[in-house]
């Protein structure tokens, strides 16, 4: 089957760096999604990685190992307003797209 | 306007009515989903359109779900008979075709509970 596979919740400090891992099993492979989704609002698109190694933009950076089914999503600088859900998702053979439950990052002063 | 809008908002239901959510993908937007996510959850795929055509419908739960974009915009969610285990937050996201590196588009989404 399918799985892909996220911590459920992770707490971090403001002006710190977290890093939200996430493993996939996949029929096939077509690209890895990261979005965020704040409570009762809908998910909103991050980055976007097909190819292996790091993607920076911003505070956020997201790299992915397609040997080993890995990526993870890096936050920099943390701030009050990154607390979230964050989402893996990944694009399987017939562009359809699997999530993950998201990992609740919280956010402390 | 300038993204994906959905109403209602929220809809409560009473077990076996029948409820329609409605969708406005982004303007031009060829492909348009729709997905259920339930609380604490990643979003469930349900269906996929590219203009009118139904590409795929093979996460729709069962056959009381059914979907329609009749002329390649808005689009109609409708379950029929509605049972408790329908209660969740049910999702629109359009994209543009072949621009995948951009993601998906979500609505805000409609909380559908049903009593």
């Amino acid at each position: 089957g399918q799985n892909i596979d996220q911590p459920t919740e992770m707490t971090a400090t403001e002006g710190a760096i977290v890093q939200i891992n996430c493993t996939y099993q996949t029929s096939g492979f077509n690209g890895l999604f990261w979005y965020q989704q704040h409570a009762g609002e809908a998910p909103t698109f991050l980055s976007y990685n097909v190819l292996d190694g790091l993607e920076e933009k911003g505070r956020f950076s997201s790299f992915l190992s397609r040997s080993k089914g890995y990526s993870y999503l890096l936050l920099k600088e943390l701030q009050m307003k990154d607390s979230a859900s964050y989402l893996c998702a990944v694009f399987d053979s017939n562009y359809q797209l699997i999530w993950g439950a998201g990992t609740k990052l919280i956010i402390k002063p | 306007g300038a993204g994906v809008s959905q109403s209602p908002r929220y809809k409560v239901a009473k077990r076996g009515q029948d409820v329609a959510l409605r969708c406005d993908p982004i303007s031009g937007h060829v492909s348009l989903f729709w997905y259920q996510q339930a609380l604490g959850q990643g979003p469930e795929f349900l269906t996929y359109f590219q203009n009118e055509a139904q590409l795929d419908k093979s996460g729709l739960p069962s056959d009381r779900f059914f979907a329609e974009r009749p002329e390649g915009s808005v689009s109609t969610l409708k379950i029929q008979r509605t049972q408790q285990e329908d209660s969740a937050v049910y999702l629109c996201a359009s994209s543009l075709e072949g621009q995948i590196v951009y993601g998906q588009y979500f609505g805000p989404g409609t909380r559908l509970t049903v009593t």
